[in-house]
């Protein structure tokens, strides 16, 4: 069983639509992120989540982006009104902090149209 | 930014040891080394880390430096699986938060 495992593999949405990114990790990590990786470029760090909170997000992460881990397991990444430059792979990233392992998933790929 | 920088490519003989260097000259005390590896747009995998020592794992070694500036991954038998790319990382923590920042990595070929 894997560590992450996010869906879907793969969504295409219209411009301007909502979409929701989800990921269940396994239930003894502590620590979560969402990183995204634009074709071509970087993986970049979009935020990090602990302790049911945000404790750290990057400049990319606007007021666009929400997560959550409502029932403490599904930890979501939502985009309220997606643009074209939002086409990217988005991983979810689950571990239990500094000098361990941090477990990616296998990715969602994003598509906006 | 990225506080690692690394070649952009390498090449190296199936059979044959990858030695990837890694520089982190500006490395803090409480910072851990992480390598990881991507192949084409899978999620990265993780492969090793260390703080001072140096680390041996089932599928690679790393070498720290005494200083810790810099830094060595070592596949001992390199094969045409191992093709990828190989991101050096300095994972940065603070009390309630830590983050792996990515730079460019090395594109390791392995070739027959």
């Amino acid at each position: 069983e894997p560590e992450v495992t996010q869906t879907p593999s793969h969504q295409v949405t219209q411009m301007g639509q909502e979409v929701i990114l989800r990921c269940v990790p396994i239930s003894n990590h502590l620590y979560f992120y969402w990183y995204r990786q634009i074709l071509g470029q970087k993986v970049e760090f979009l935020v990090s989540f602990y302790n049911n909170e945000i404790s750290e997000k990057s400049e990319i992460f606007d007021d666009q982006f929400s997560v959550e881990r409502p029932d403490g397991s599904n930890f979501t990444l939502k985009i309220r009104s997606t643009k074209l430059e939002d086409s990217a792979m988005y991983f979810c990233v689950a571990g239990q902090g500094v000098d361990t392992e941090a477990f990616f998933g296998q990715g969602t790929r994003l598509t906006v149209v | 930014d990225a506080k690692t920088t690394q070649p952009t490519s390498m090449d190296c003989a199936e059979g044959r040891a990858a030695n990837l260097p890694c520089n982190h000259s500006t490395i803090s005390g409480n910072e851990y080394v992480y390598w990881y590896r991507q192949i084409h747009s899978q999620g990265p995998q993780y492969i090793i880390h260390g703080l001072k020592n140096n680390e041996t794992n089932e599928m690679a070694s790393l070498i720290i430096t005494e200083d810790r500036k810099s830094s060595t991954l070592i596949l001992p038998h390199a094969t045409l699986r191992d093709t990828a790319v190989y991101y050096c990382i300095v994972r940065v923590a603070s009390y309630n938060t830590d983050k792996l920042i990515f730079g460019t990595g090395t594109r390791l070929q392995v070739f027959p």
